[in-house]
């Protein structure tokens, strides 16, 4: 069974760093392409970045573009999202989901609170 | 950026059909994908490629269109059918997401 399990979440000060996690299980990491995407309060979903299946190439949103960066360490089957500079419009659930260019299989997203 | 719209909710009787509609800014050619998503939950993804159904969803749904127009059905709604779908569209960089269709049962 694919899990995906977030974790790293929390309350944050605008203008401080934080970092996501993201366990994956129940599939060959190293195969498949992952994301982020995060869903503000009571608002829709919004691509956040990819990462490649070897980590060699990496997309962002523009809004995040220089403030944020996806990793991976493939030897772990995990996925990280640096998170630099936040802002508080960057308040959202974030997931963890895998494939592109479509997300089959989601985490159950991780709750970042940037407030001062 | 390419803008999907979607209608904000509709409210659909139970073993009737619904119909969602998603309209692209541009052509996404049959690069559209649906996804539900249920209260407190994380989305999952049911249709992808416009049309395919994705591991284990049932045949009750299902997606058509390409380029501009696209239309997701549920036939006949059951009750845990309730939920929000979201279109996602992956022509074009960035990935975007319709603002999602809140469906209801009359």
């Amino acid at each position: 069974e694919v899990q995906l399990v977030e974790s790293g979440g929390g309350l944050v000060q605008p203008g401080r760093s934080m970092k996501l996690s993201c366990a994956a299980s129940g599939f060959t990491f190293n195969n498949y392409d992952m994301a982020w995407v995060c869903q503000a309060p009571k608002k829709g979903l919004e691509w956040v970045a990819t990462i490649s299946y070897d980590g060699s190439s990496t997309y962002y949103r523009d809004s995040v573009k220089g403030r944020f960066t996806i990793s991976r360490d493939n030897a772990k089957s995990t996925l990280y999202l640096q998170m630099d500079s936040l802002r508080s419009e960057d308040t959202a659930t974030y997931y963890c989901a895998r494939g592109f260019p479509w997300f089959a299989y989601w985490g159950q997203g991780t709750l970042v609170t940037v407030s001062s | 950026d390419i803008v999907l719209t979607q209608s904000p909710a509709l409210a659909v009787s139970l073993g009737q059909r619904a119909t969602i509609s998603c309209r692209a800014s541009e052509s996404v050619r049959s690069s559209m994908h649906w996804y539900q998503q249920k209260s407190g939950q994380q989305p999952k993804l049911l249709i992808y490629g416009a049309s395919n159904l994705a591991s284990g969803v049932p045949a009750r749904f299902s997606g058509s269109g390409s380029g501009t127009d696209f239309t997701f059905t549920i036939d006949p709604v059951e009750a845990d059918d309730i939920a929000t779908y979201y279109c996602q569209q992956s022509r074009n960089d960035p990935l975007t997401f319709g603002s999602g269709t809140k469906l209801e049962i009359k």
